[in-house]
């Protein structure tokens, strides 16, 4: 079946210890999202590719930077997490823009606790 | 702008009764309406979305939603629901040249048995 995986499920790092989540695609769509998502809150946007377009969210810190290789992966780093970094990752695809009519498909997300 | 409230930020139901959880939408353009479910350390899963046409719409499931544009509003129904339904559900909202998802702050709904 076509999807959307996160690797890994769960994520341990230090205070200050880079890391990297992966996410990759079989839909072959052009846009790809990533969010975080706290406790019992909604997914906040950190930012988007549009095929090799990046779009940053406003306020998303600098701390956040994202690669995108090719149409299938793409990756979150974090350069320097701190505590409160820790929170649920979603990848989410979308085919195309459309005027937002494109609904979302999401991965099932890494969990991301900080030591 | 816009926005999205869900009224409840809590529902518990027995199992089999029926449960409703309501979404209001602020938008000043035509807007596209999508209901997600997340079920615990899971994605986000579409249940329906609204883009045109006929103001009810089925989704997966067994749920429904009615798009009602006097009252902004696109409230979740289903008419007997399980303990599997047991979730966190949110609506969103998008269009017009936002094309990205505004989500509002969920809905859990707790099936009892």
């Amino acid at each position: 079946d076509a999807m959307v995986i996160q690797n890994p499920r769960y994520q341990v790092t230090q205070f200050g210890k880079p890391v990297t989540l992966s996410c990759s695609q079989t839909l072959n769509h052009n846009v790809m999202y990533w969010y975080q998502q706290k406790s019992s809150q909604a997914p906040k946007l950190l930012f988007h590719y549009y095929d090799k377009d990046f779009n940053n969210e406003a306020d998303t810190p600098d701390n956040f930077q994202s690669r995108r290789p090719n149409t299938s992966f793409c990756f979150l780093d974090i350069r320097s997490p701190g505590l409160g970094d820790a929170a649920m990752y979603l990848c989410a695809t979308s085919r195309d823009w459309q005027g937002g009519s494109q609904p979302q498909h999401f991965g099932d997300g890494t969990r991301l606790s900080i030591l | 702008a816009q926005s999205v409230t869900q009224l409840d930020s809590q529902v518990p139901v027995f199992e089999e009764a029926p449960v409703e959880l309501r979404c209001n939408y602020s938008s000043s353009v035509s807007v596209y309406l999508f209901w997600y479910v997340q079920y615990p350390n899971q994605g986000l899963q579409l249940l329906l979305k609204y883009l045109s046409g006929s103001t009810l719409v089925k989704g997966i499931n067994g749920f429904e939603a009615e798009f009602n544009k006097s009252q902004t509003s696109f409230h979740l129904r289903k008419p007997s629901v399980h303990i599997s339904d047991t979730a966190e559900y949110f609506c969103a909202v998008s269009g017009g040249s936002n094309y990205k998802l505004t989500f509002g702050k969920g809905t859990l709904l707790t099936v009892n048995p």
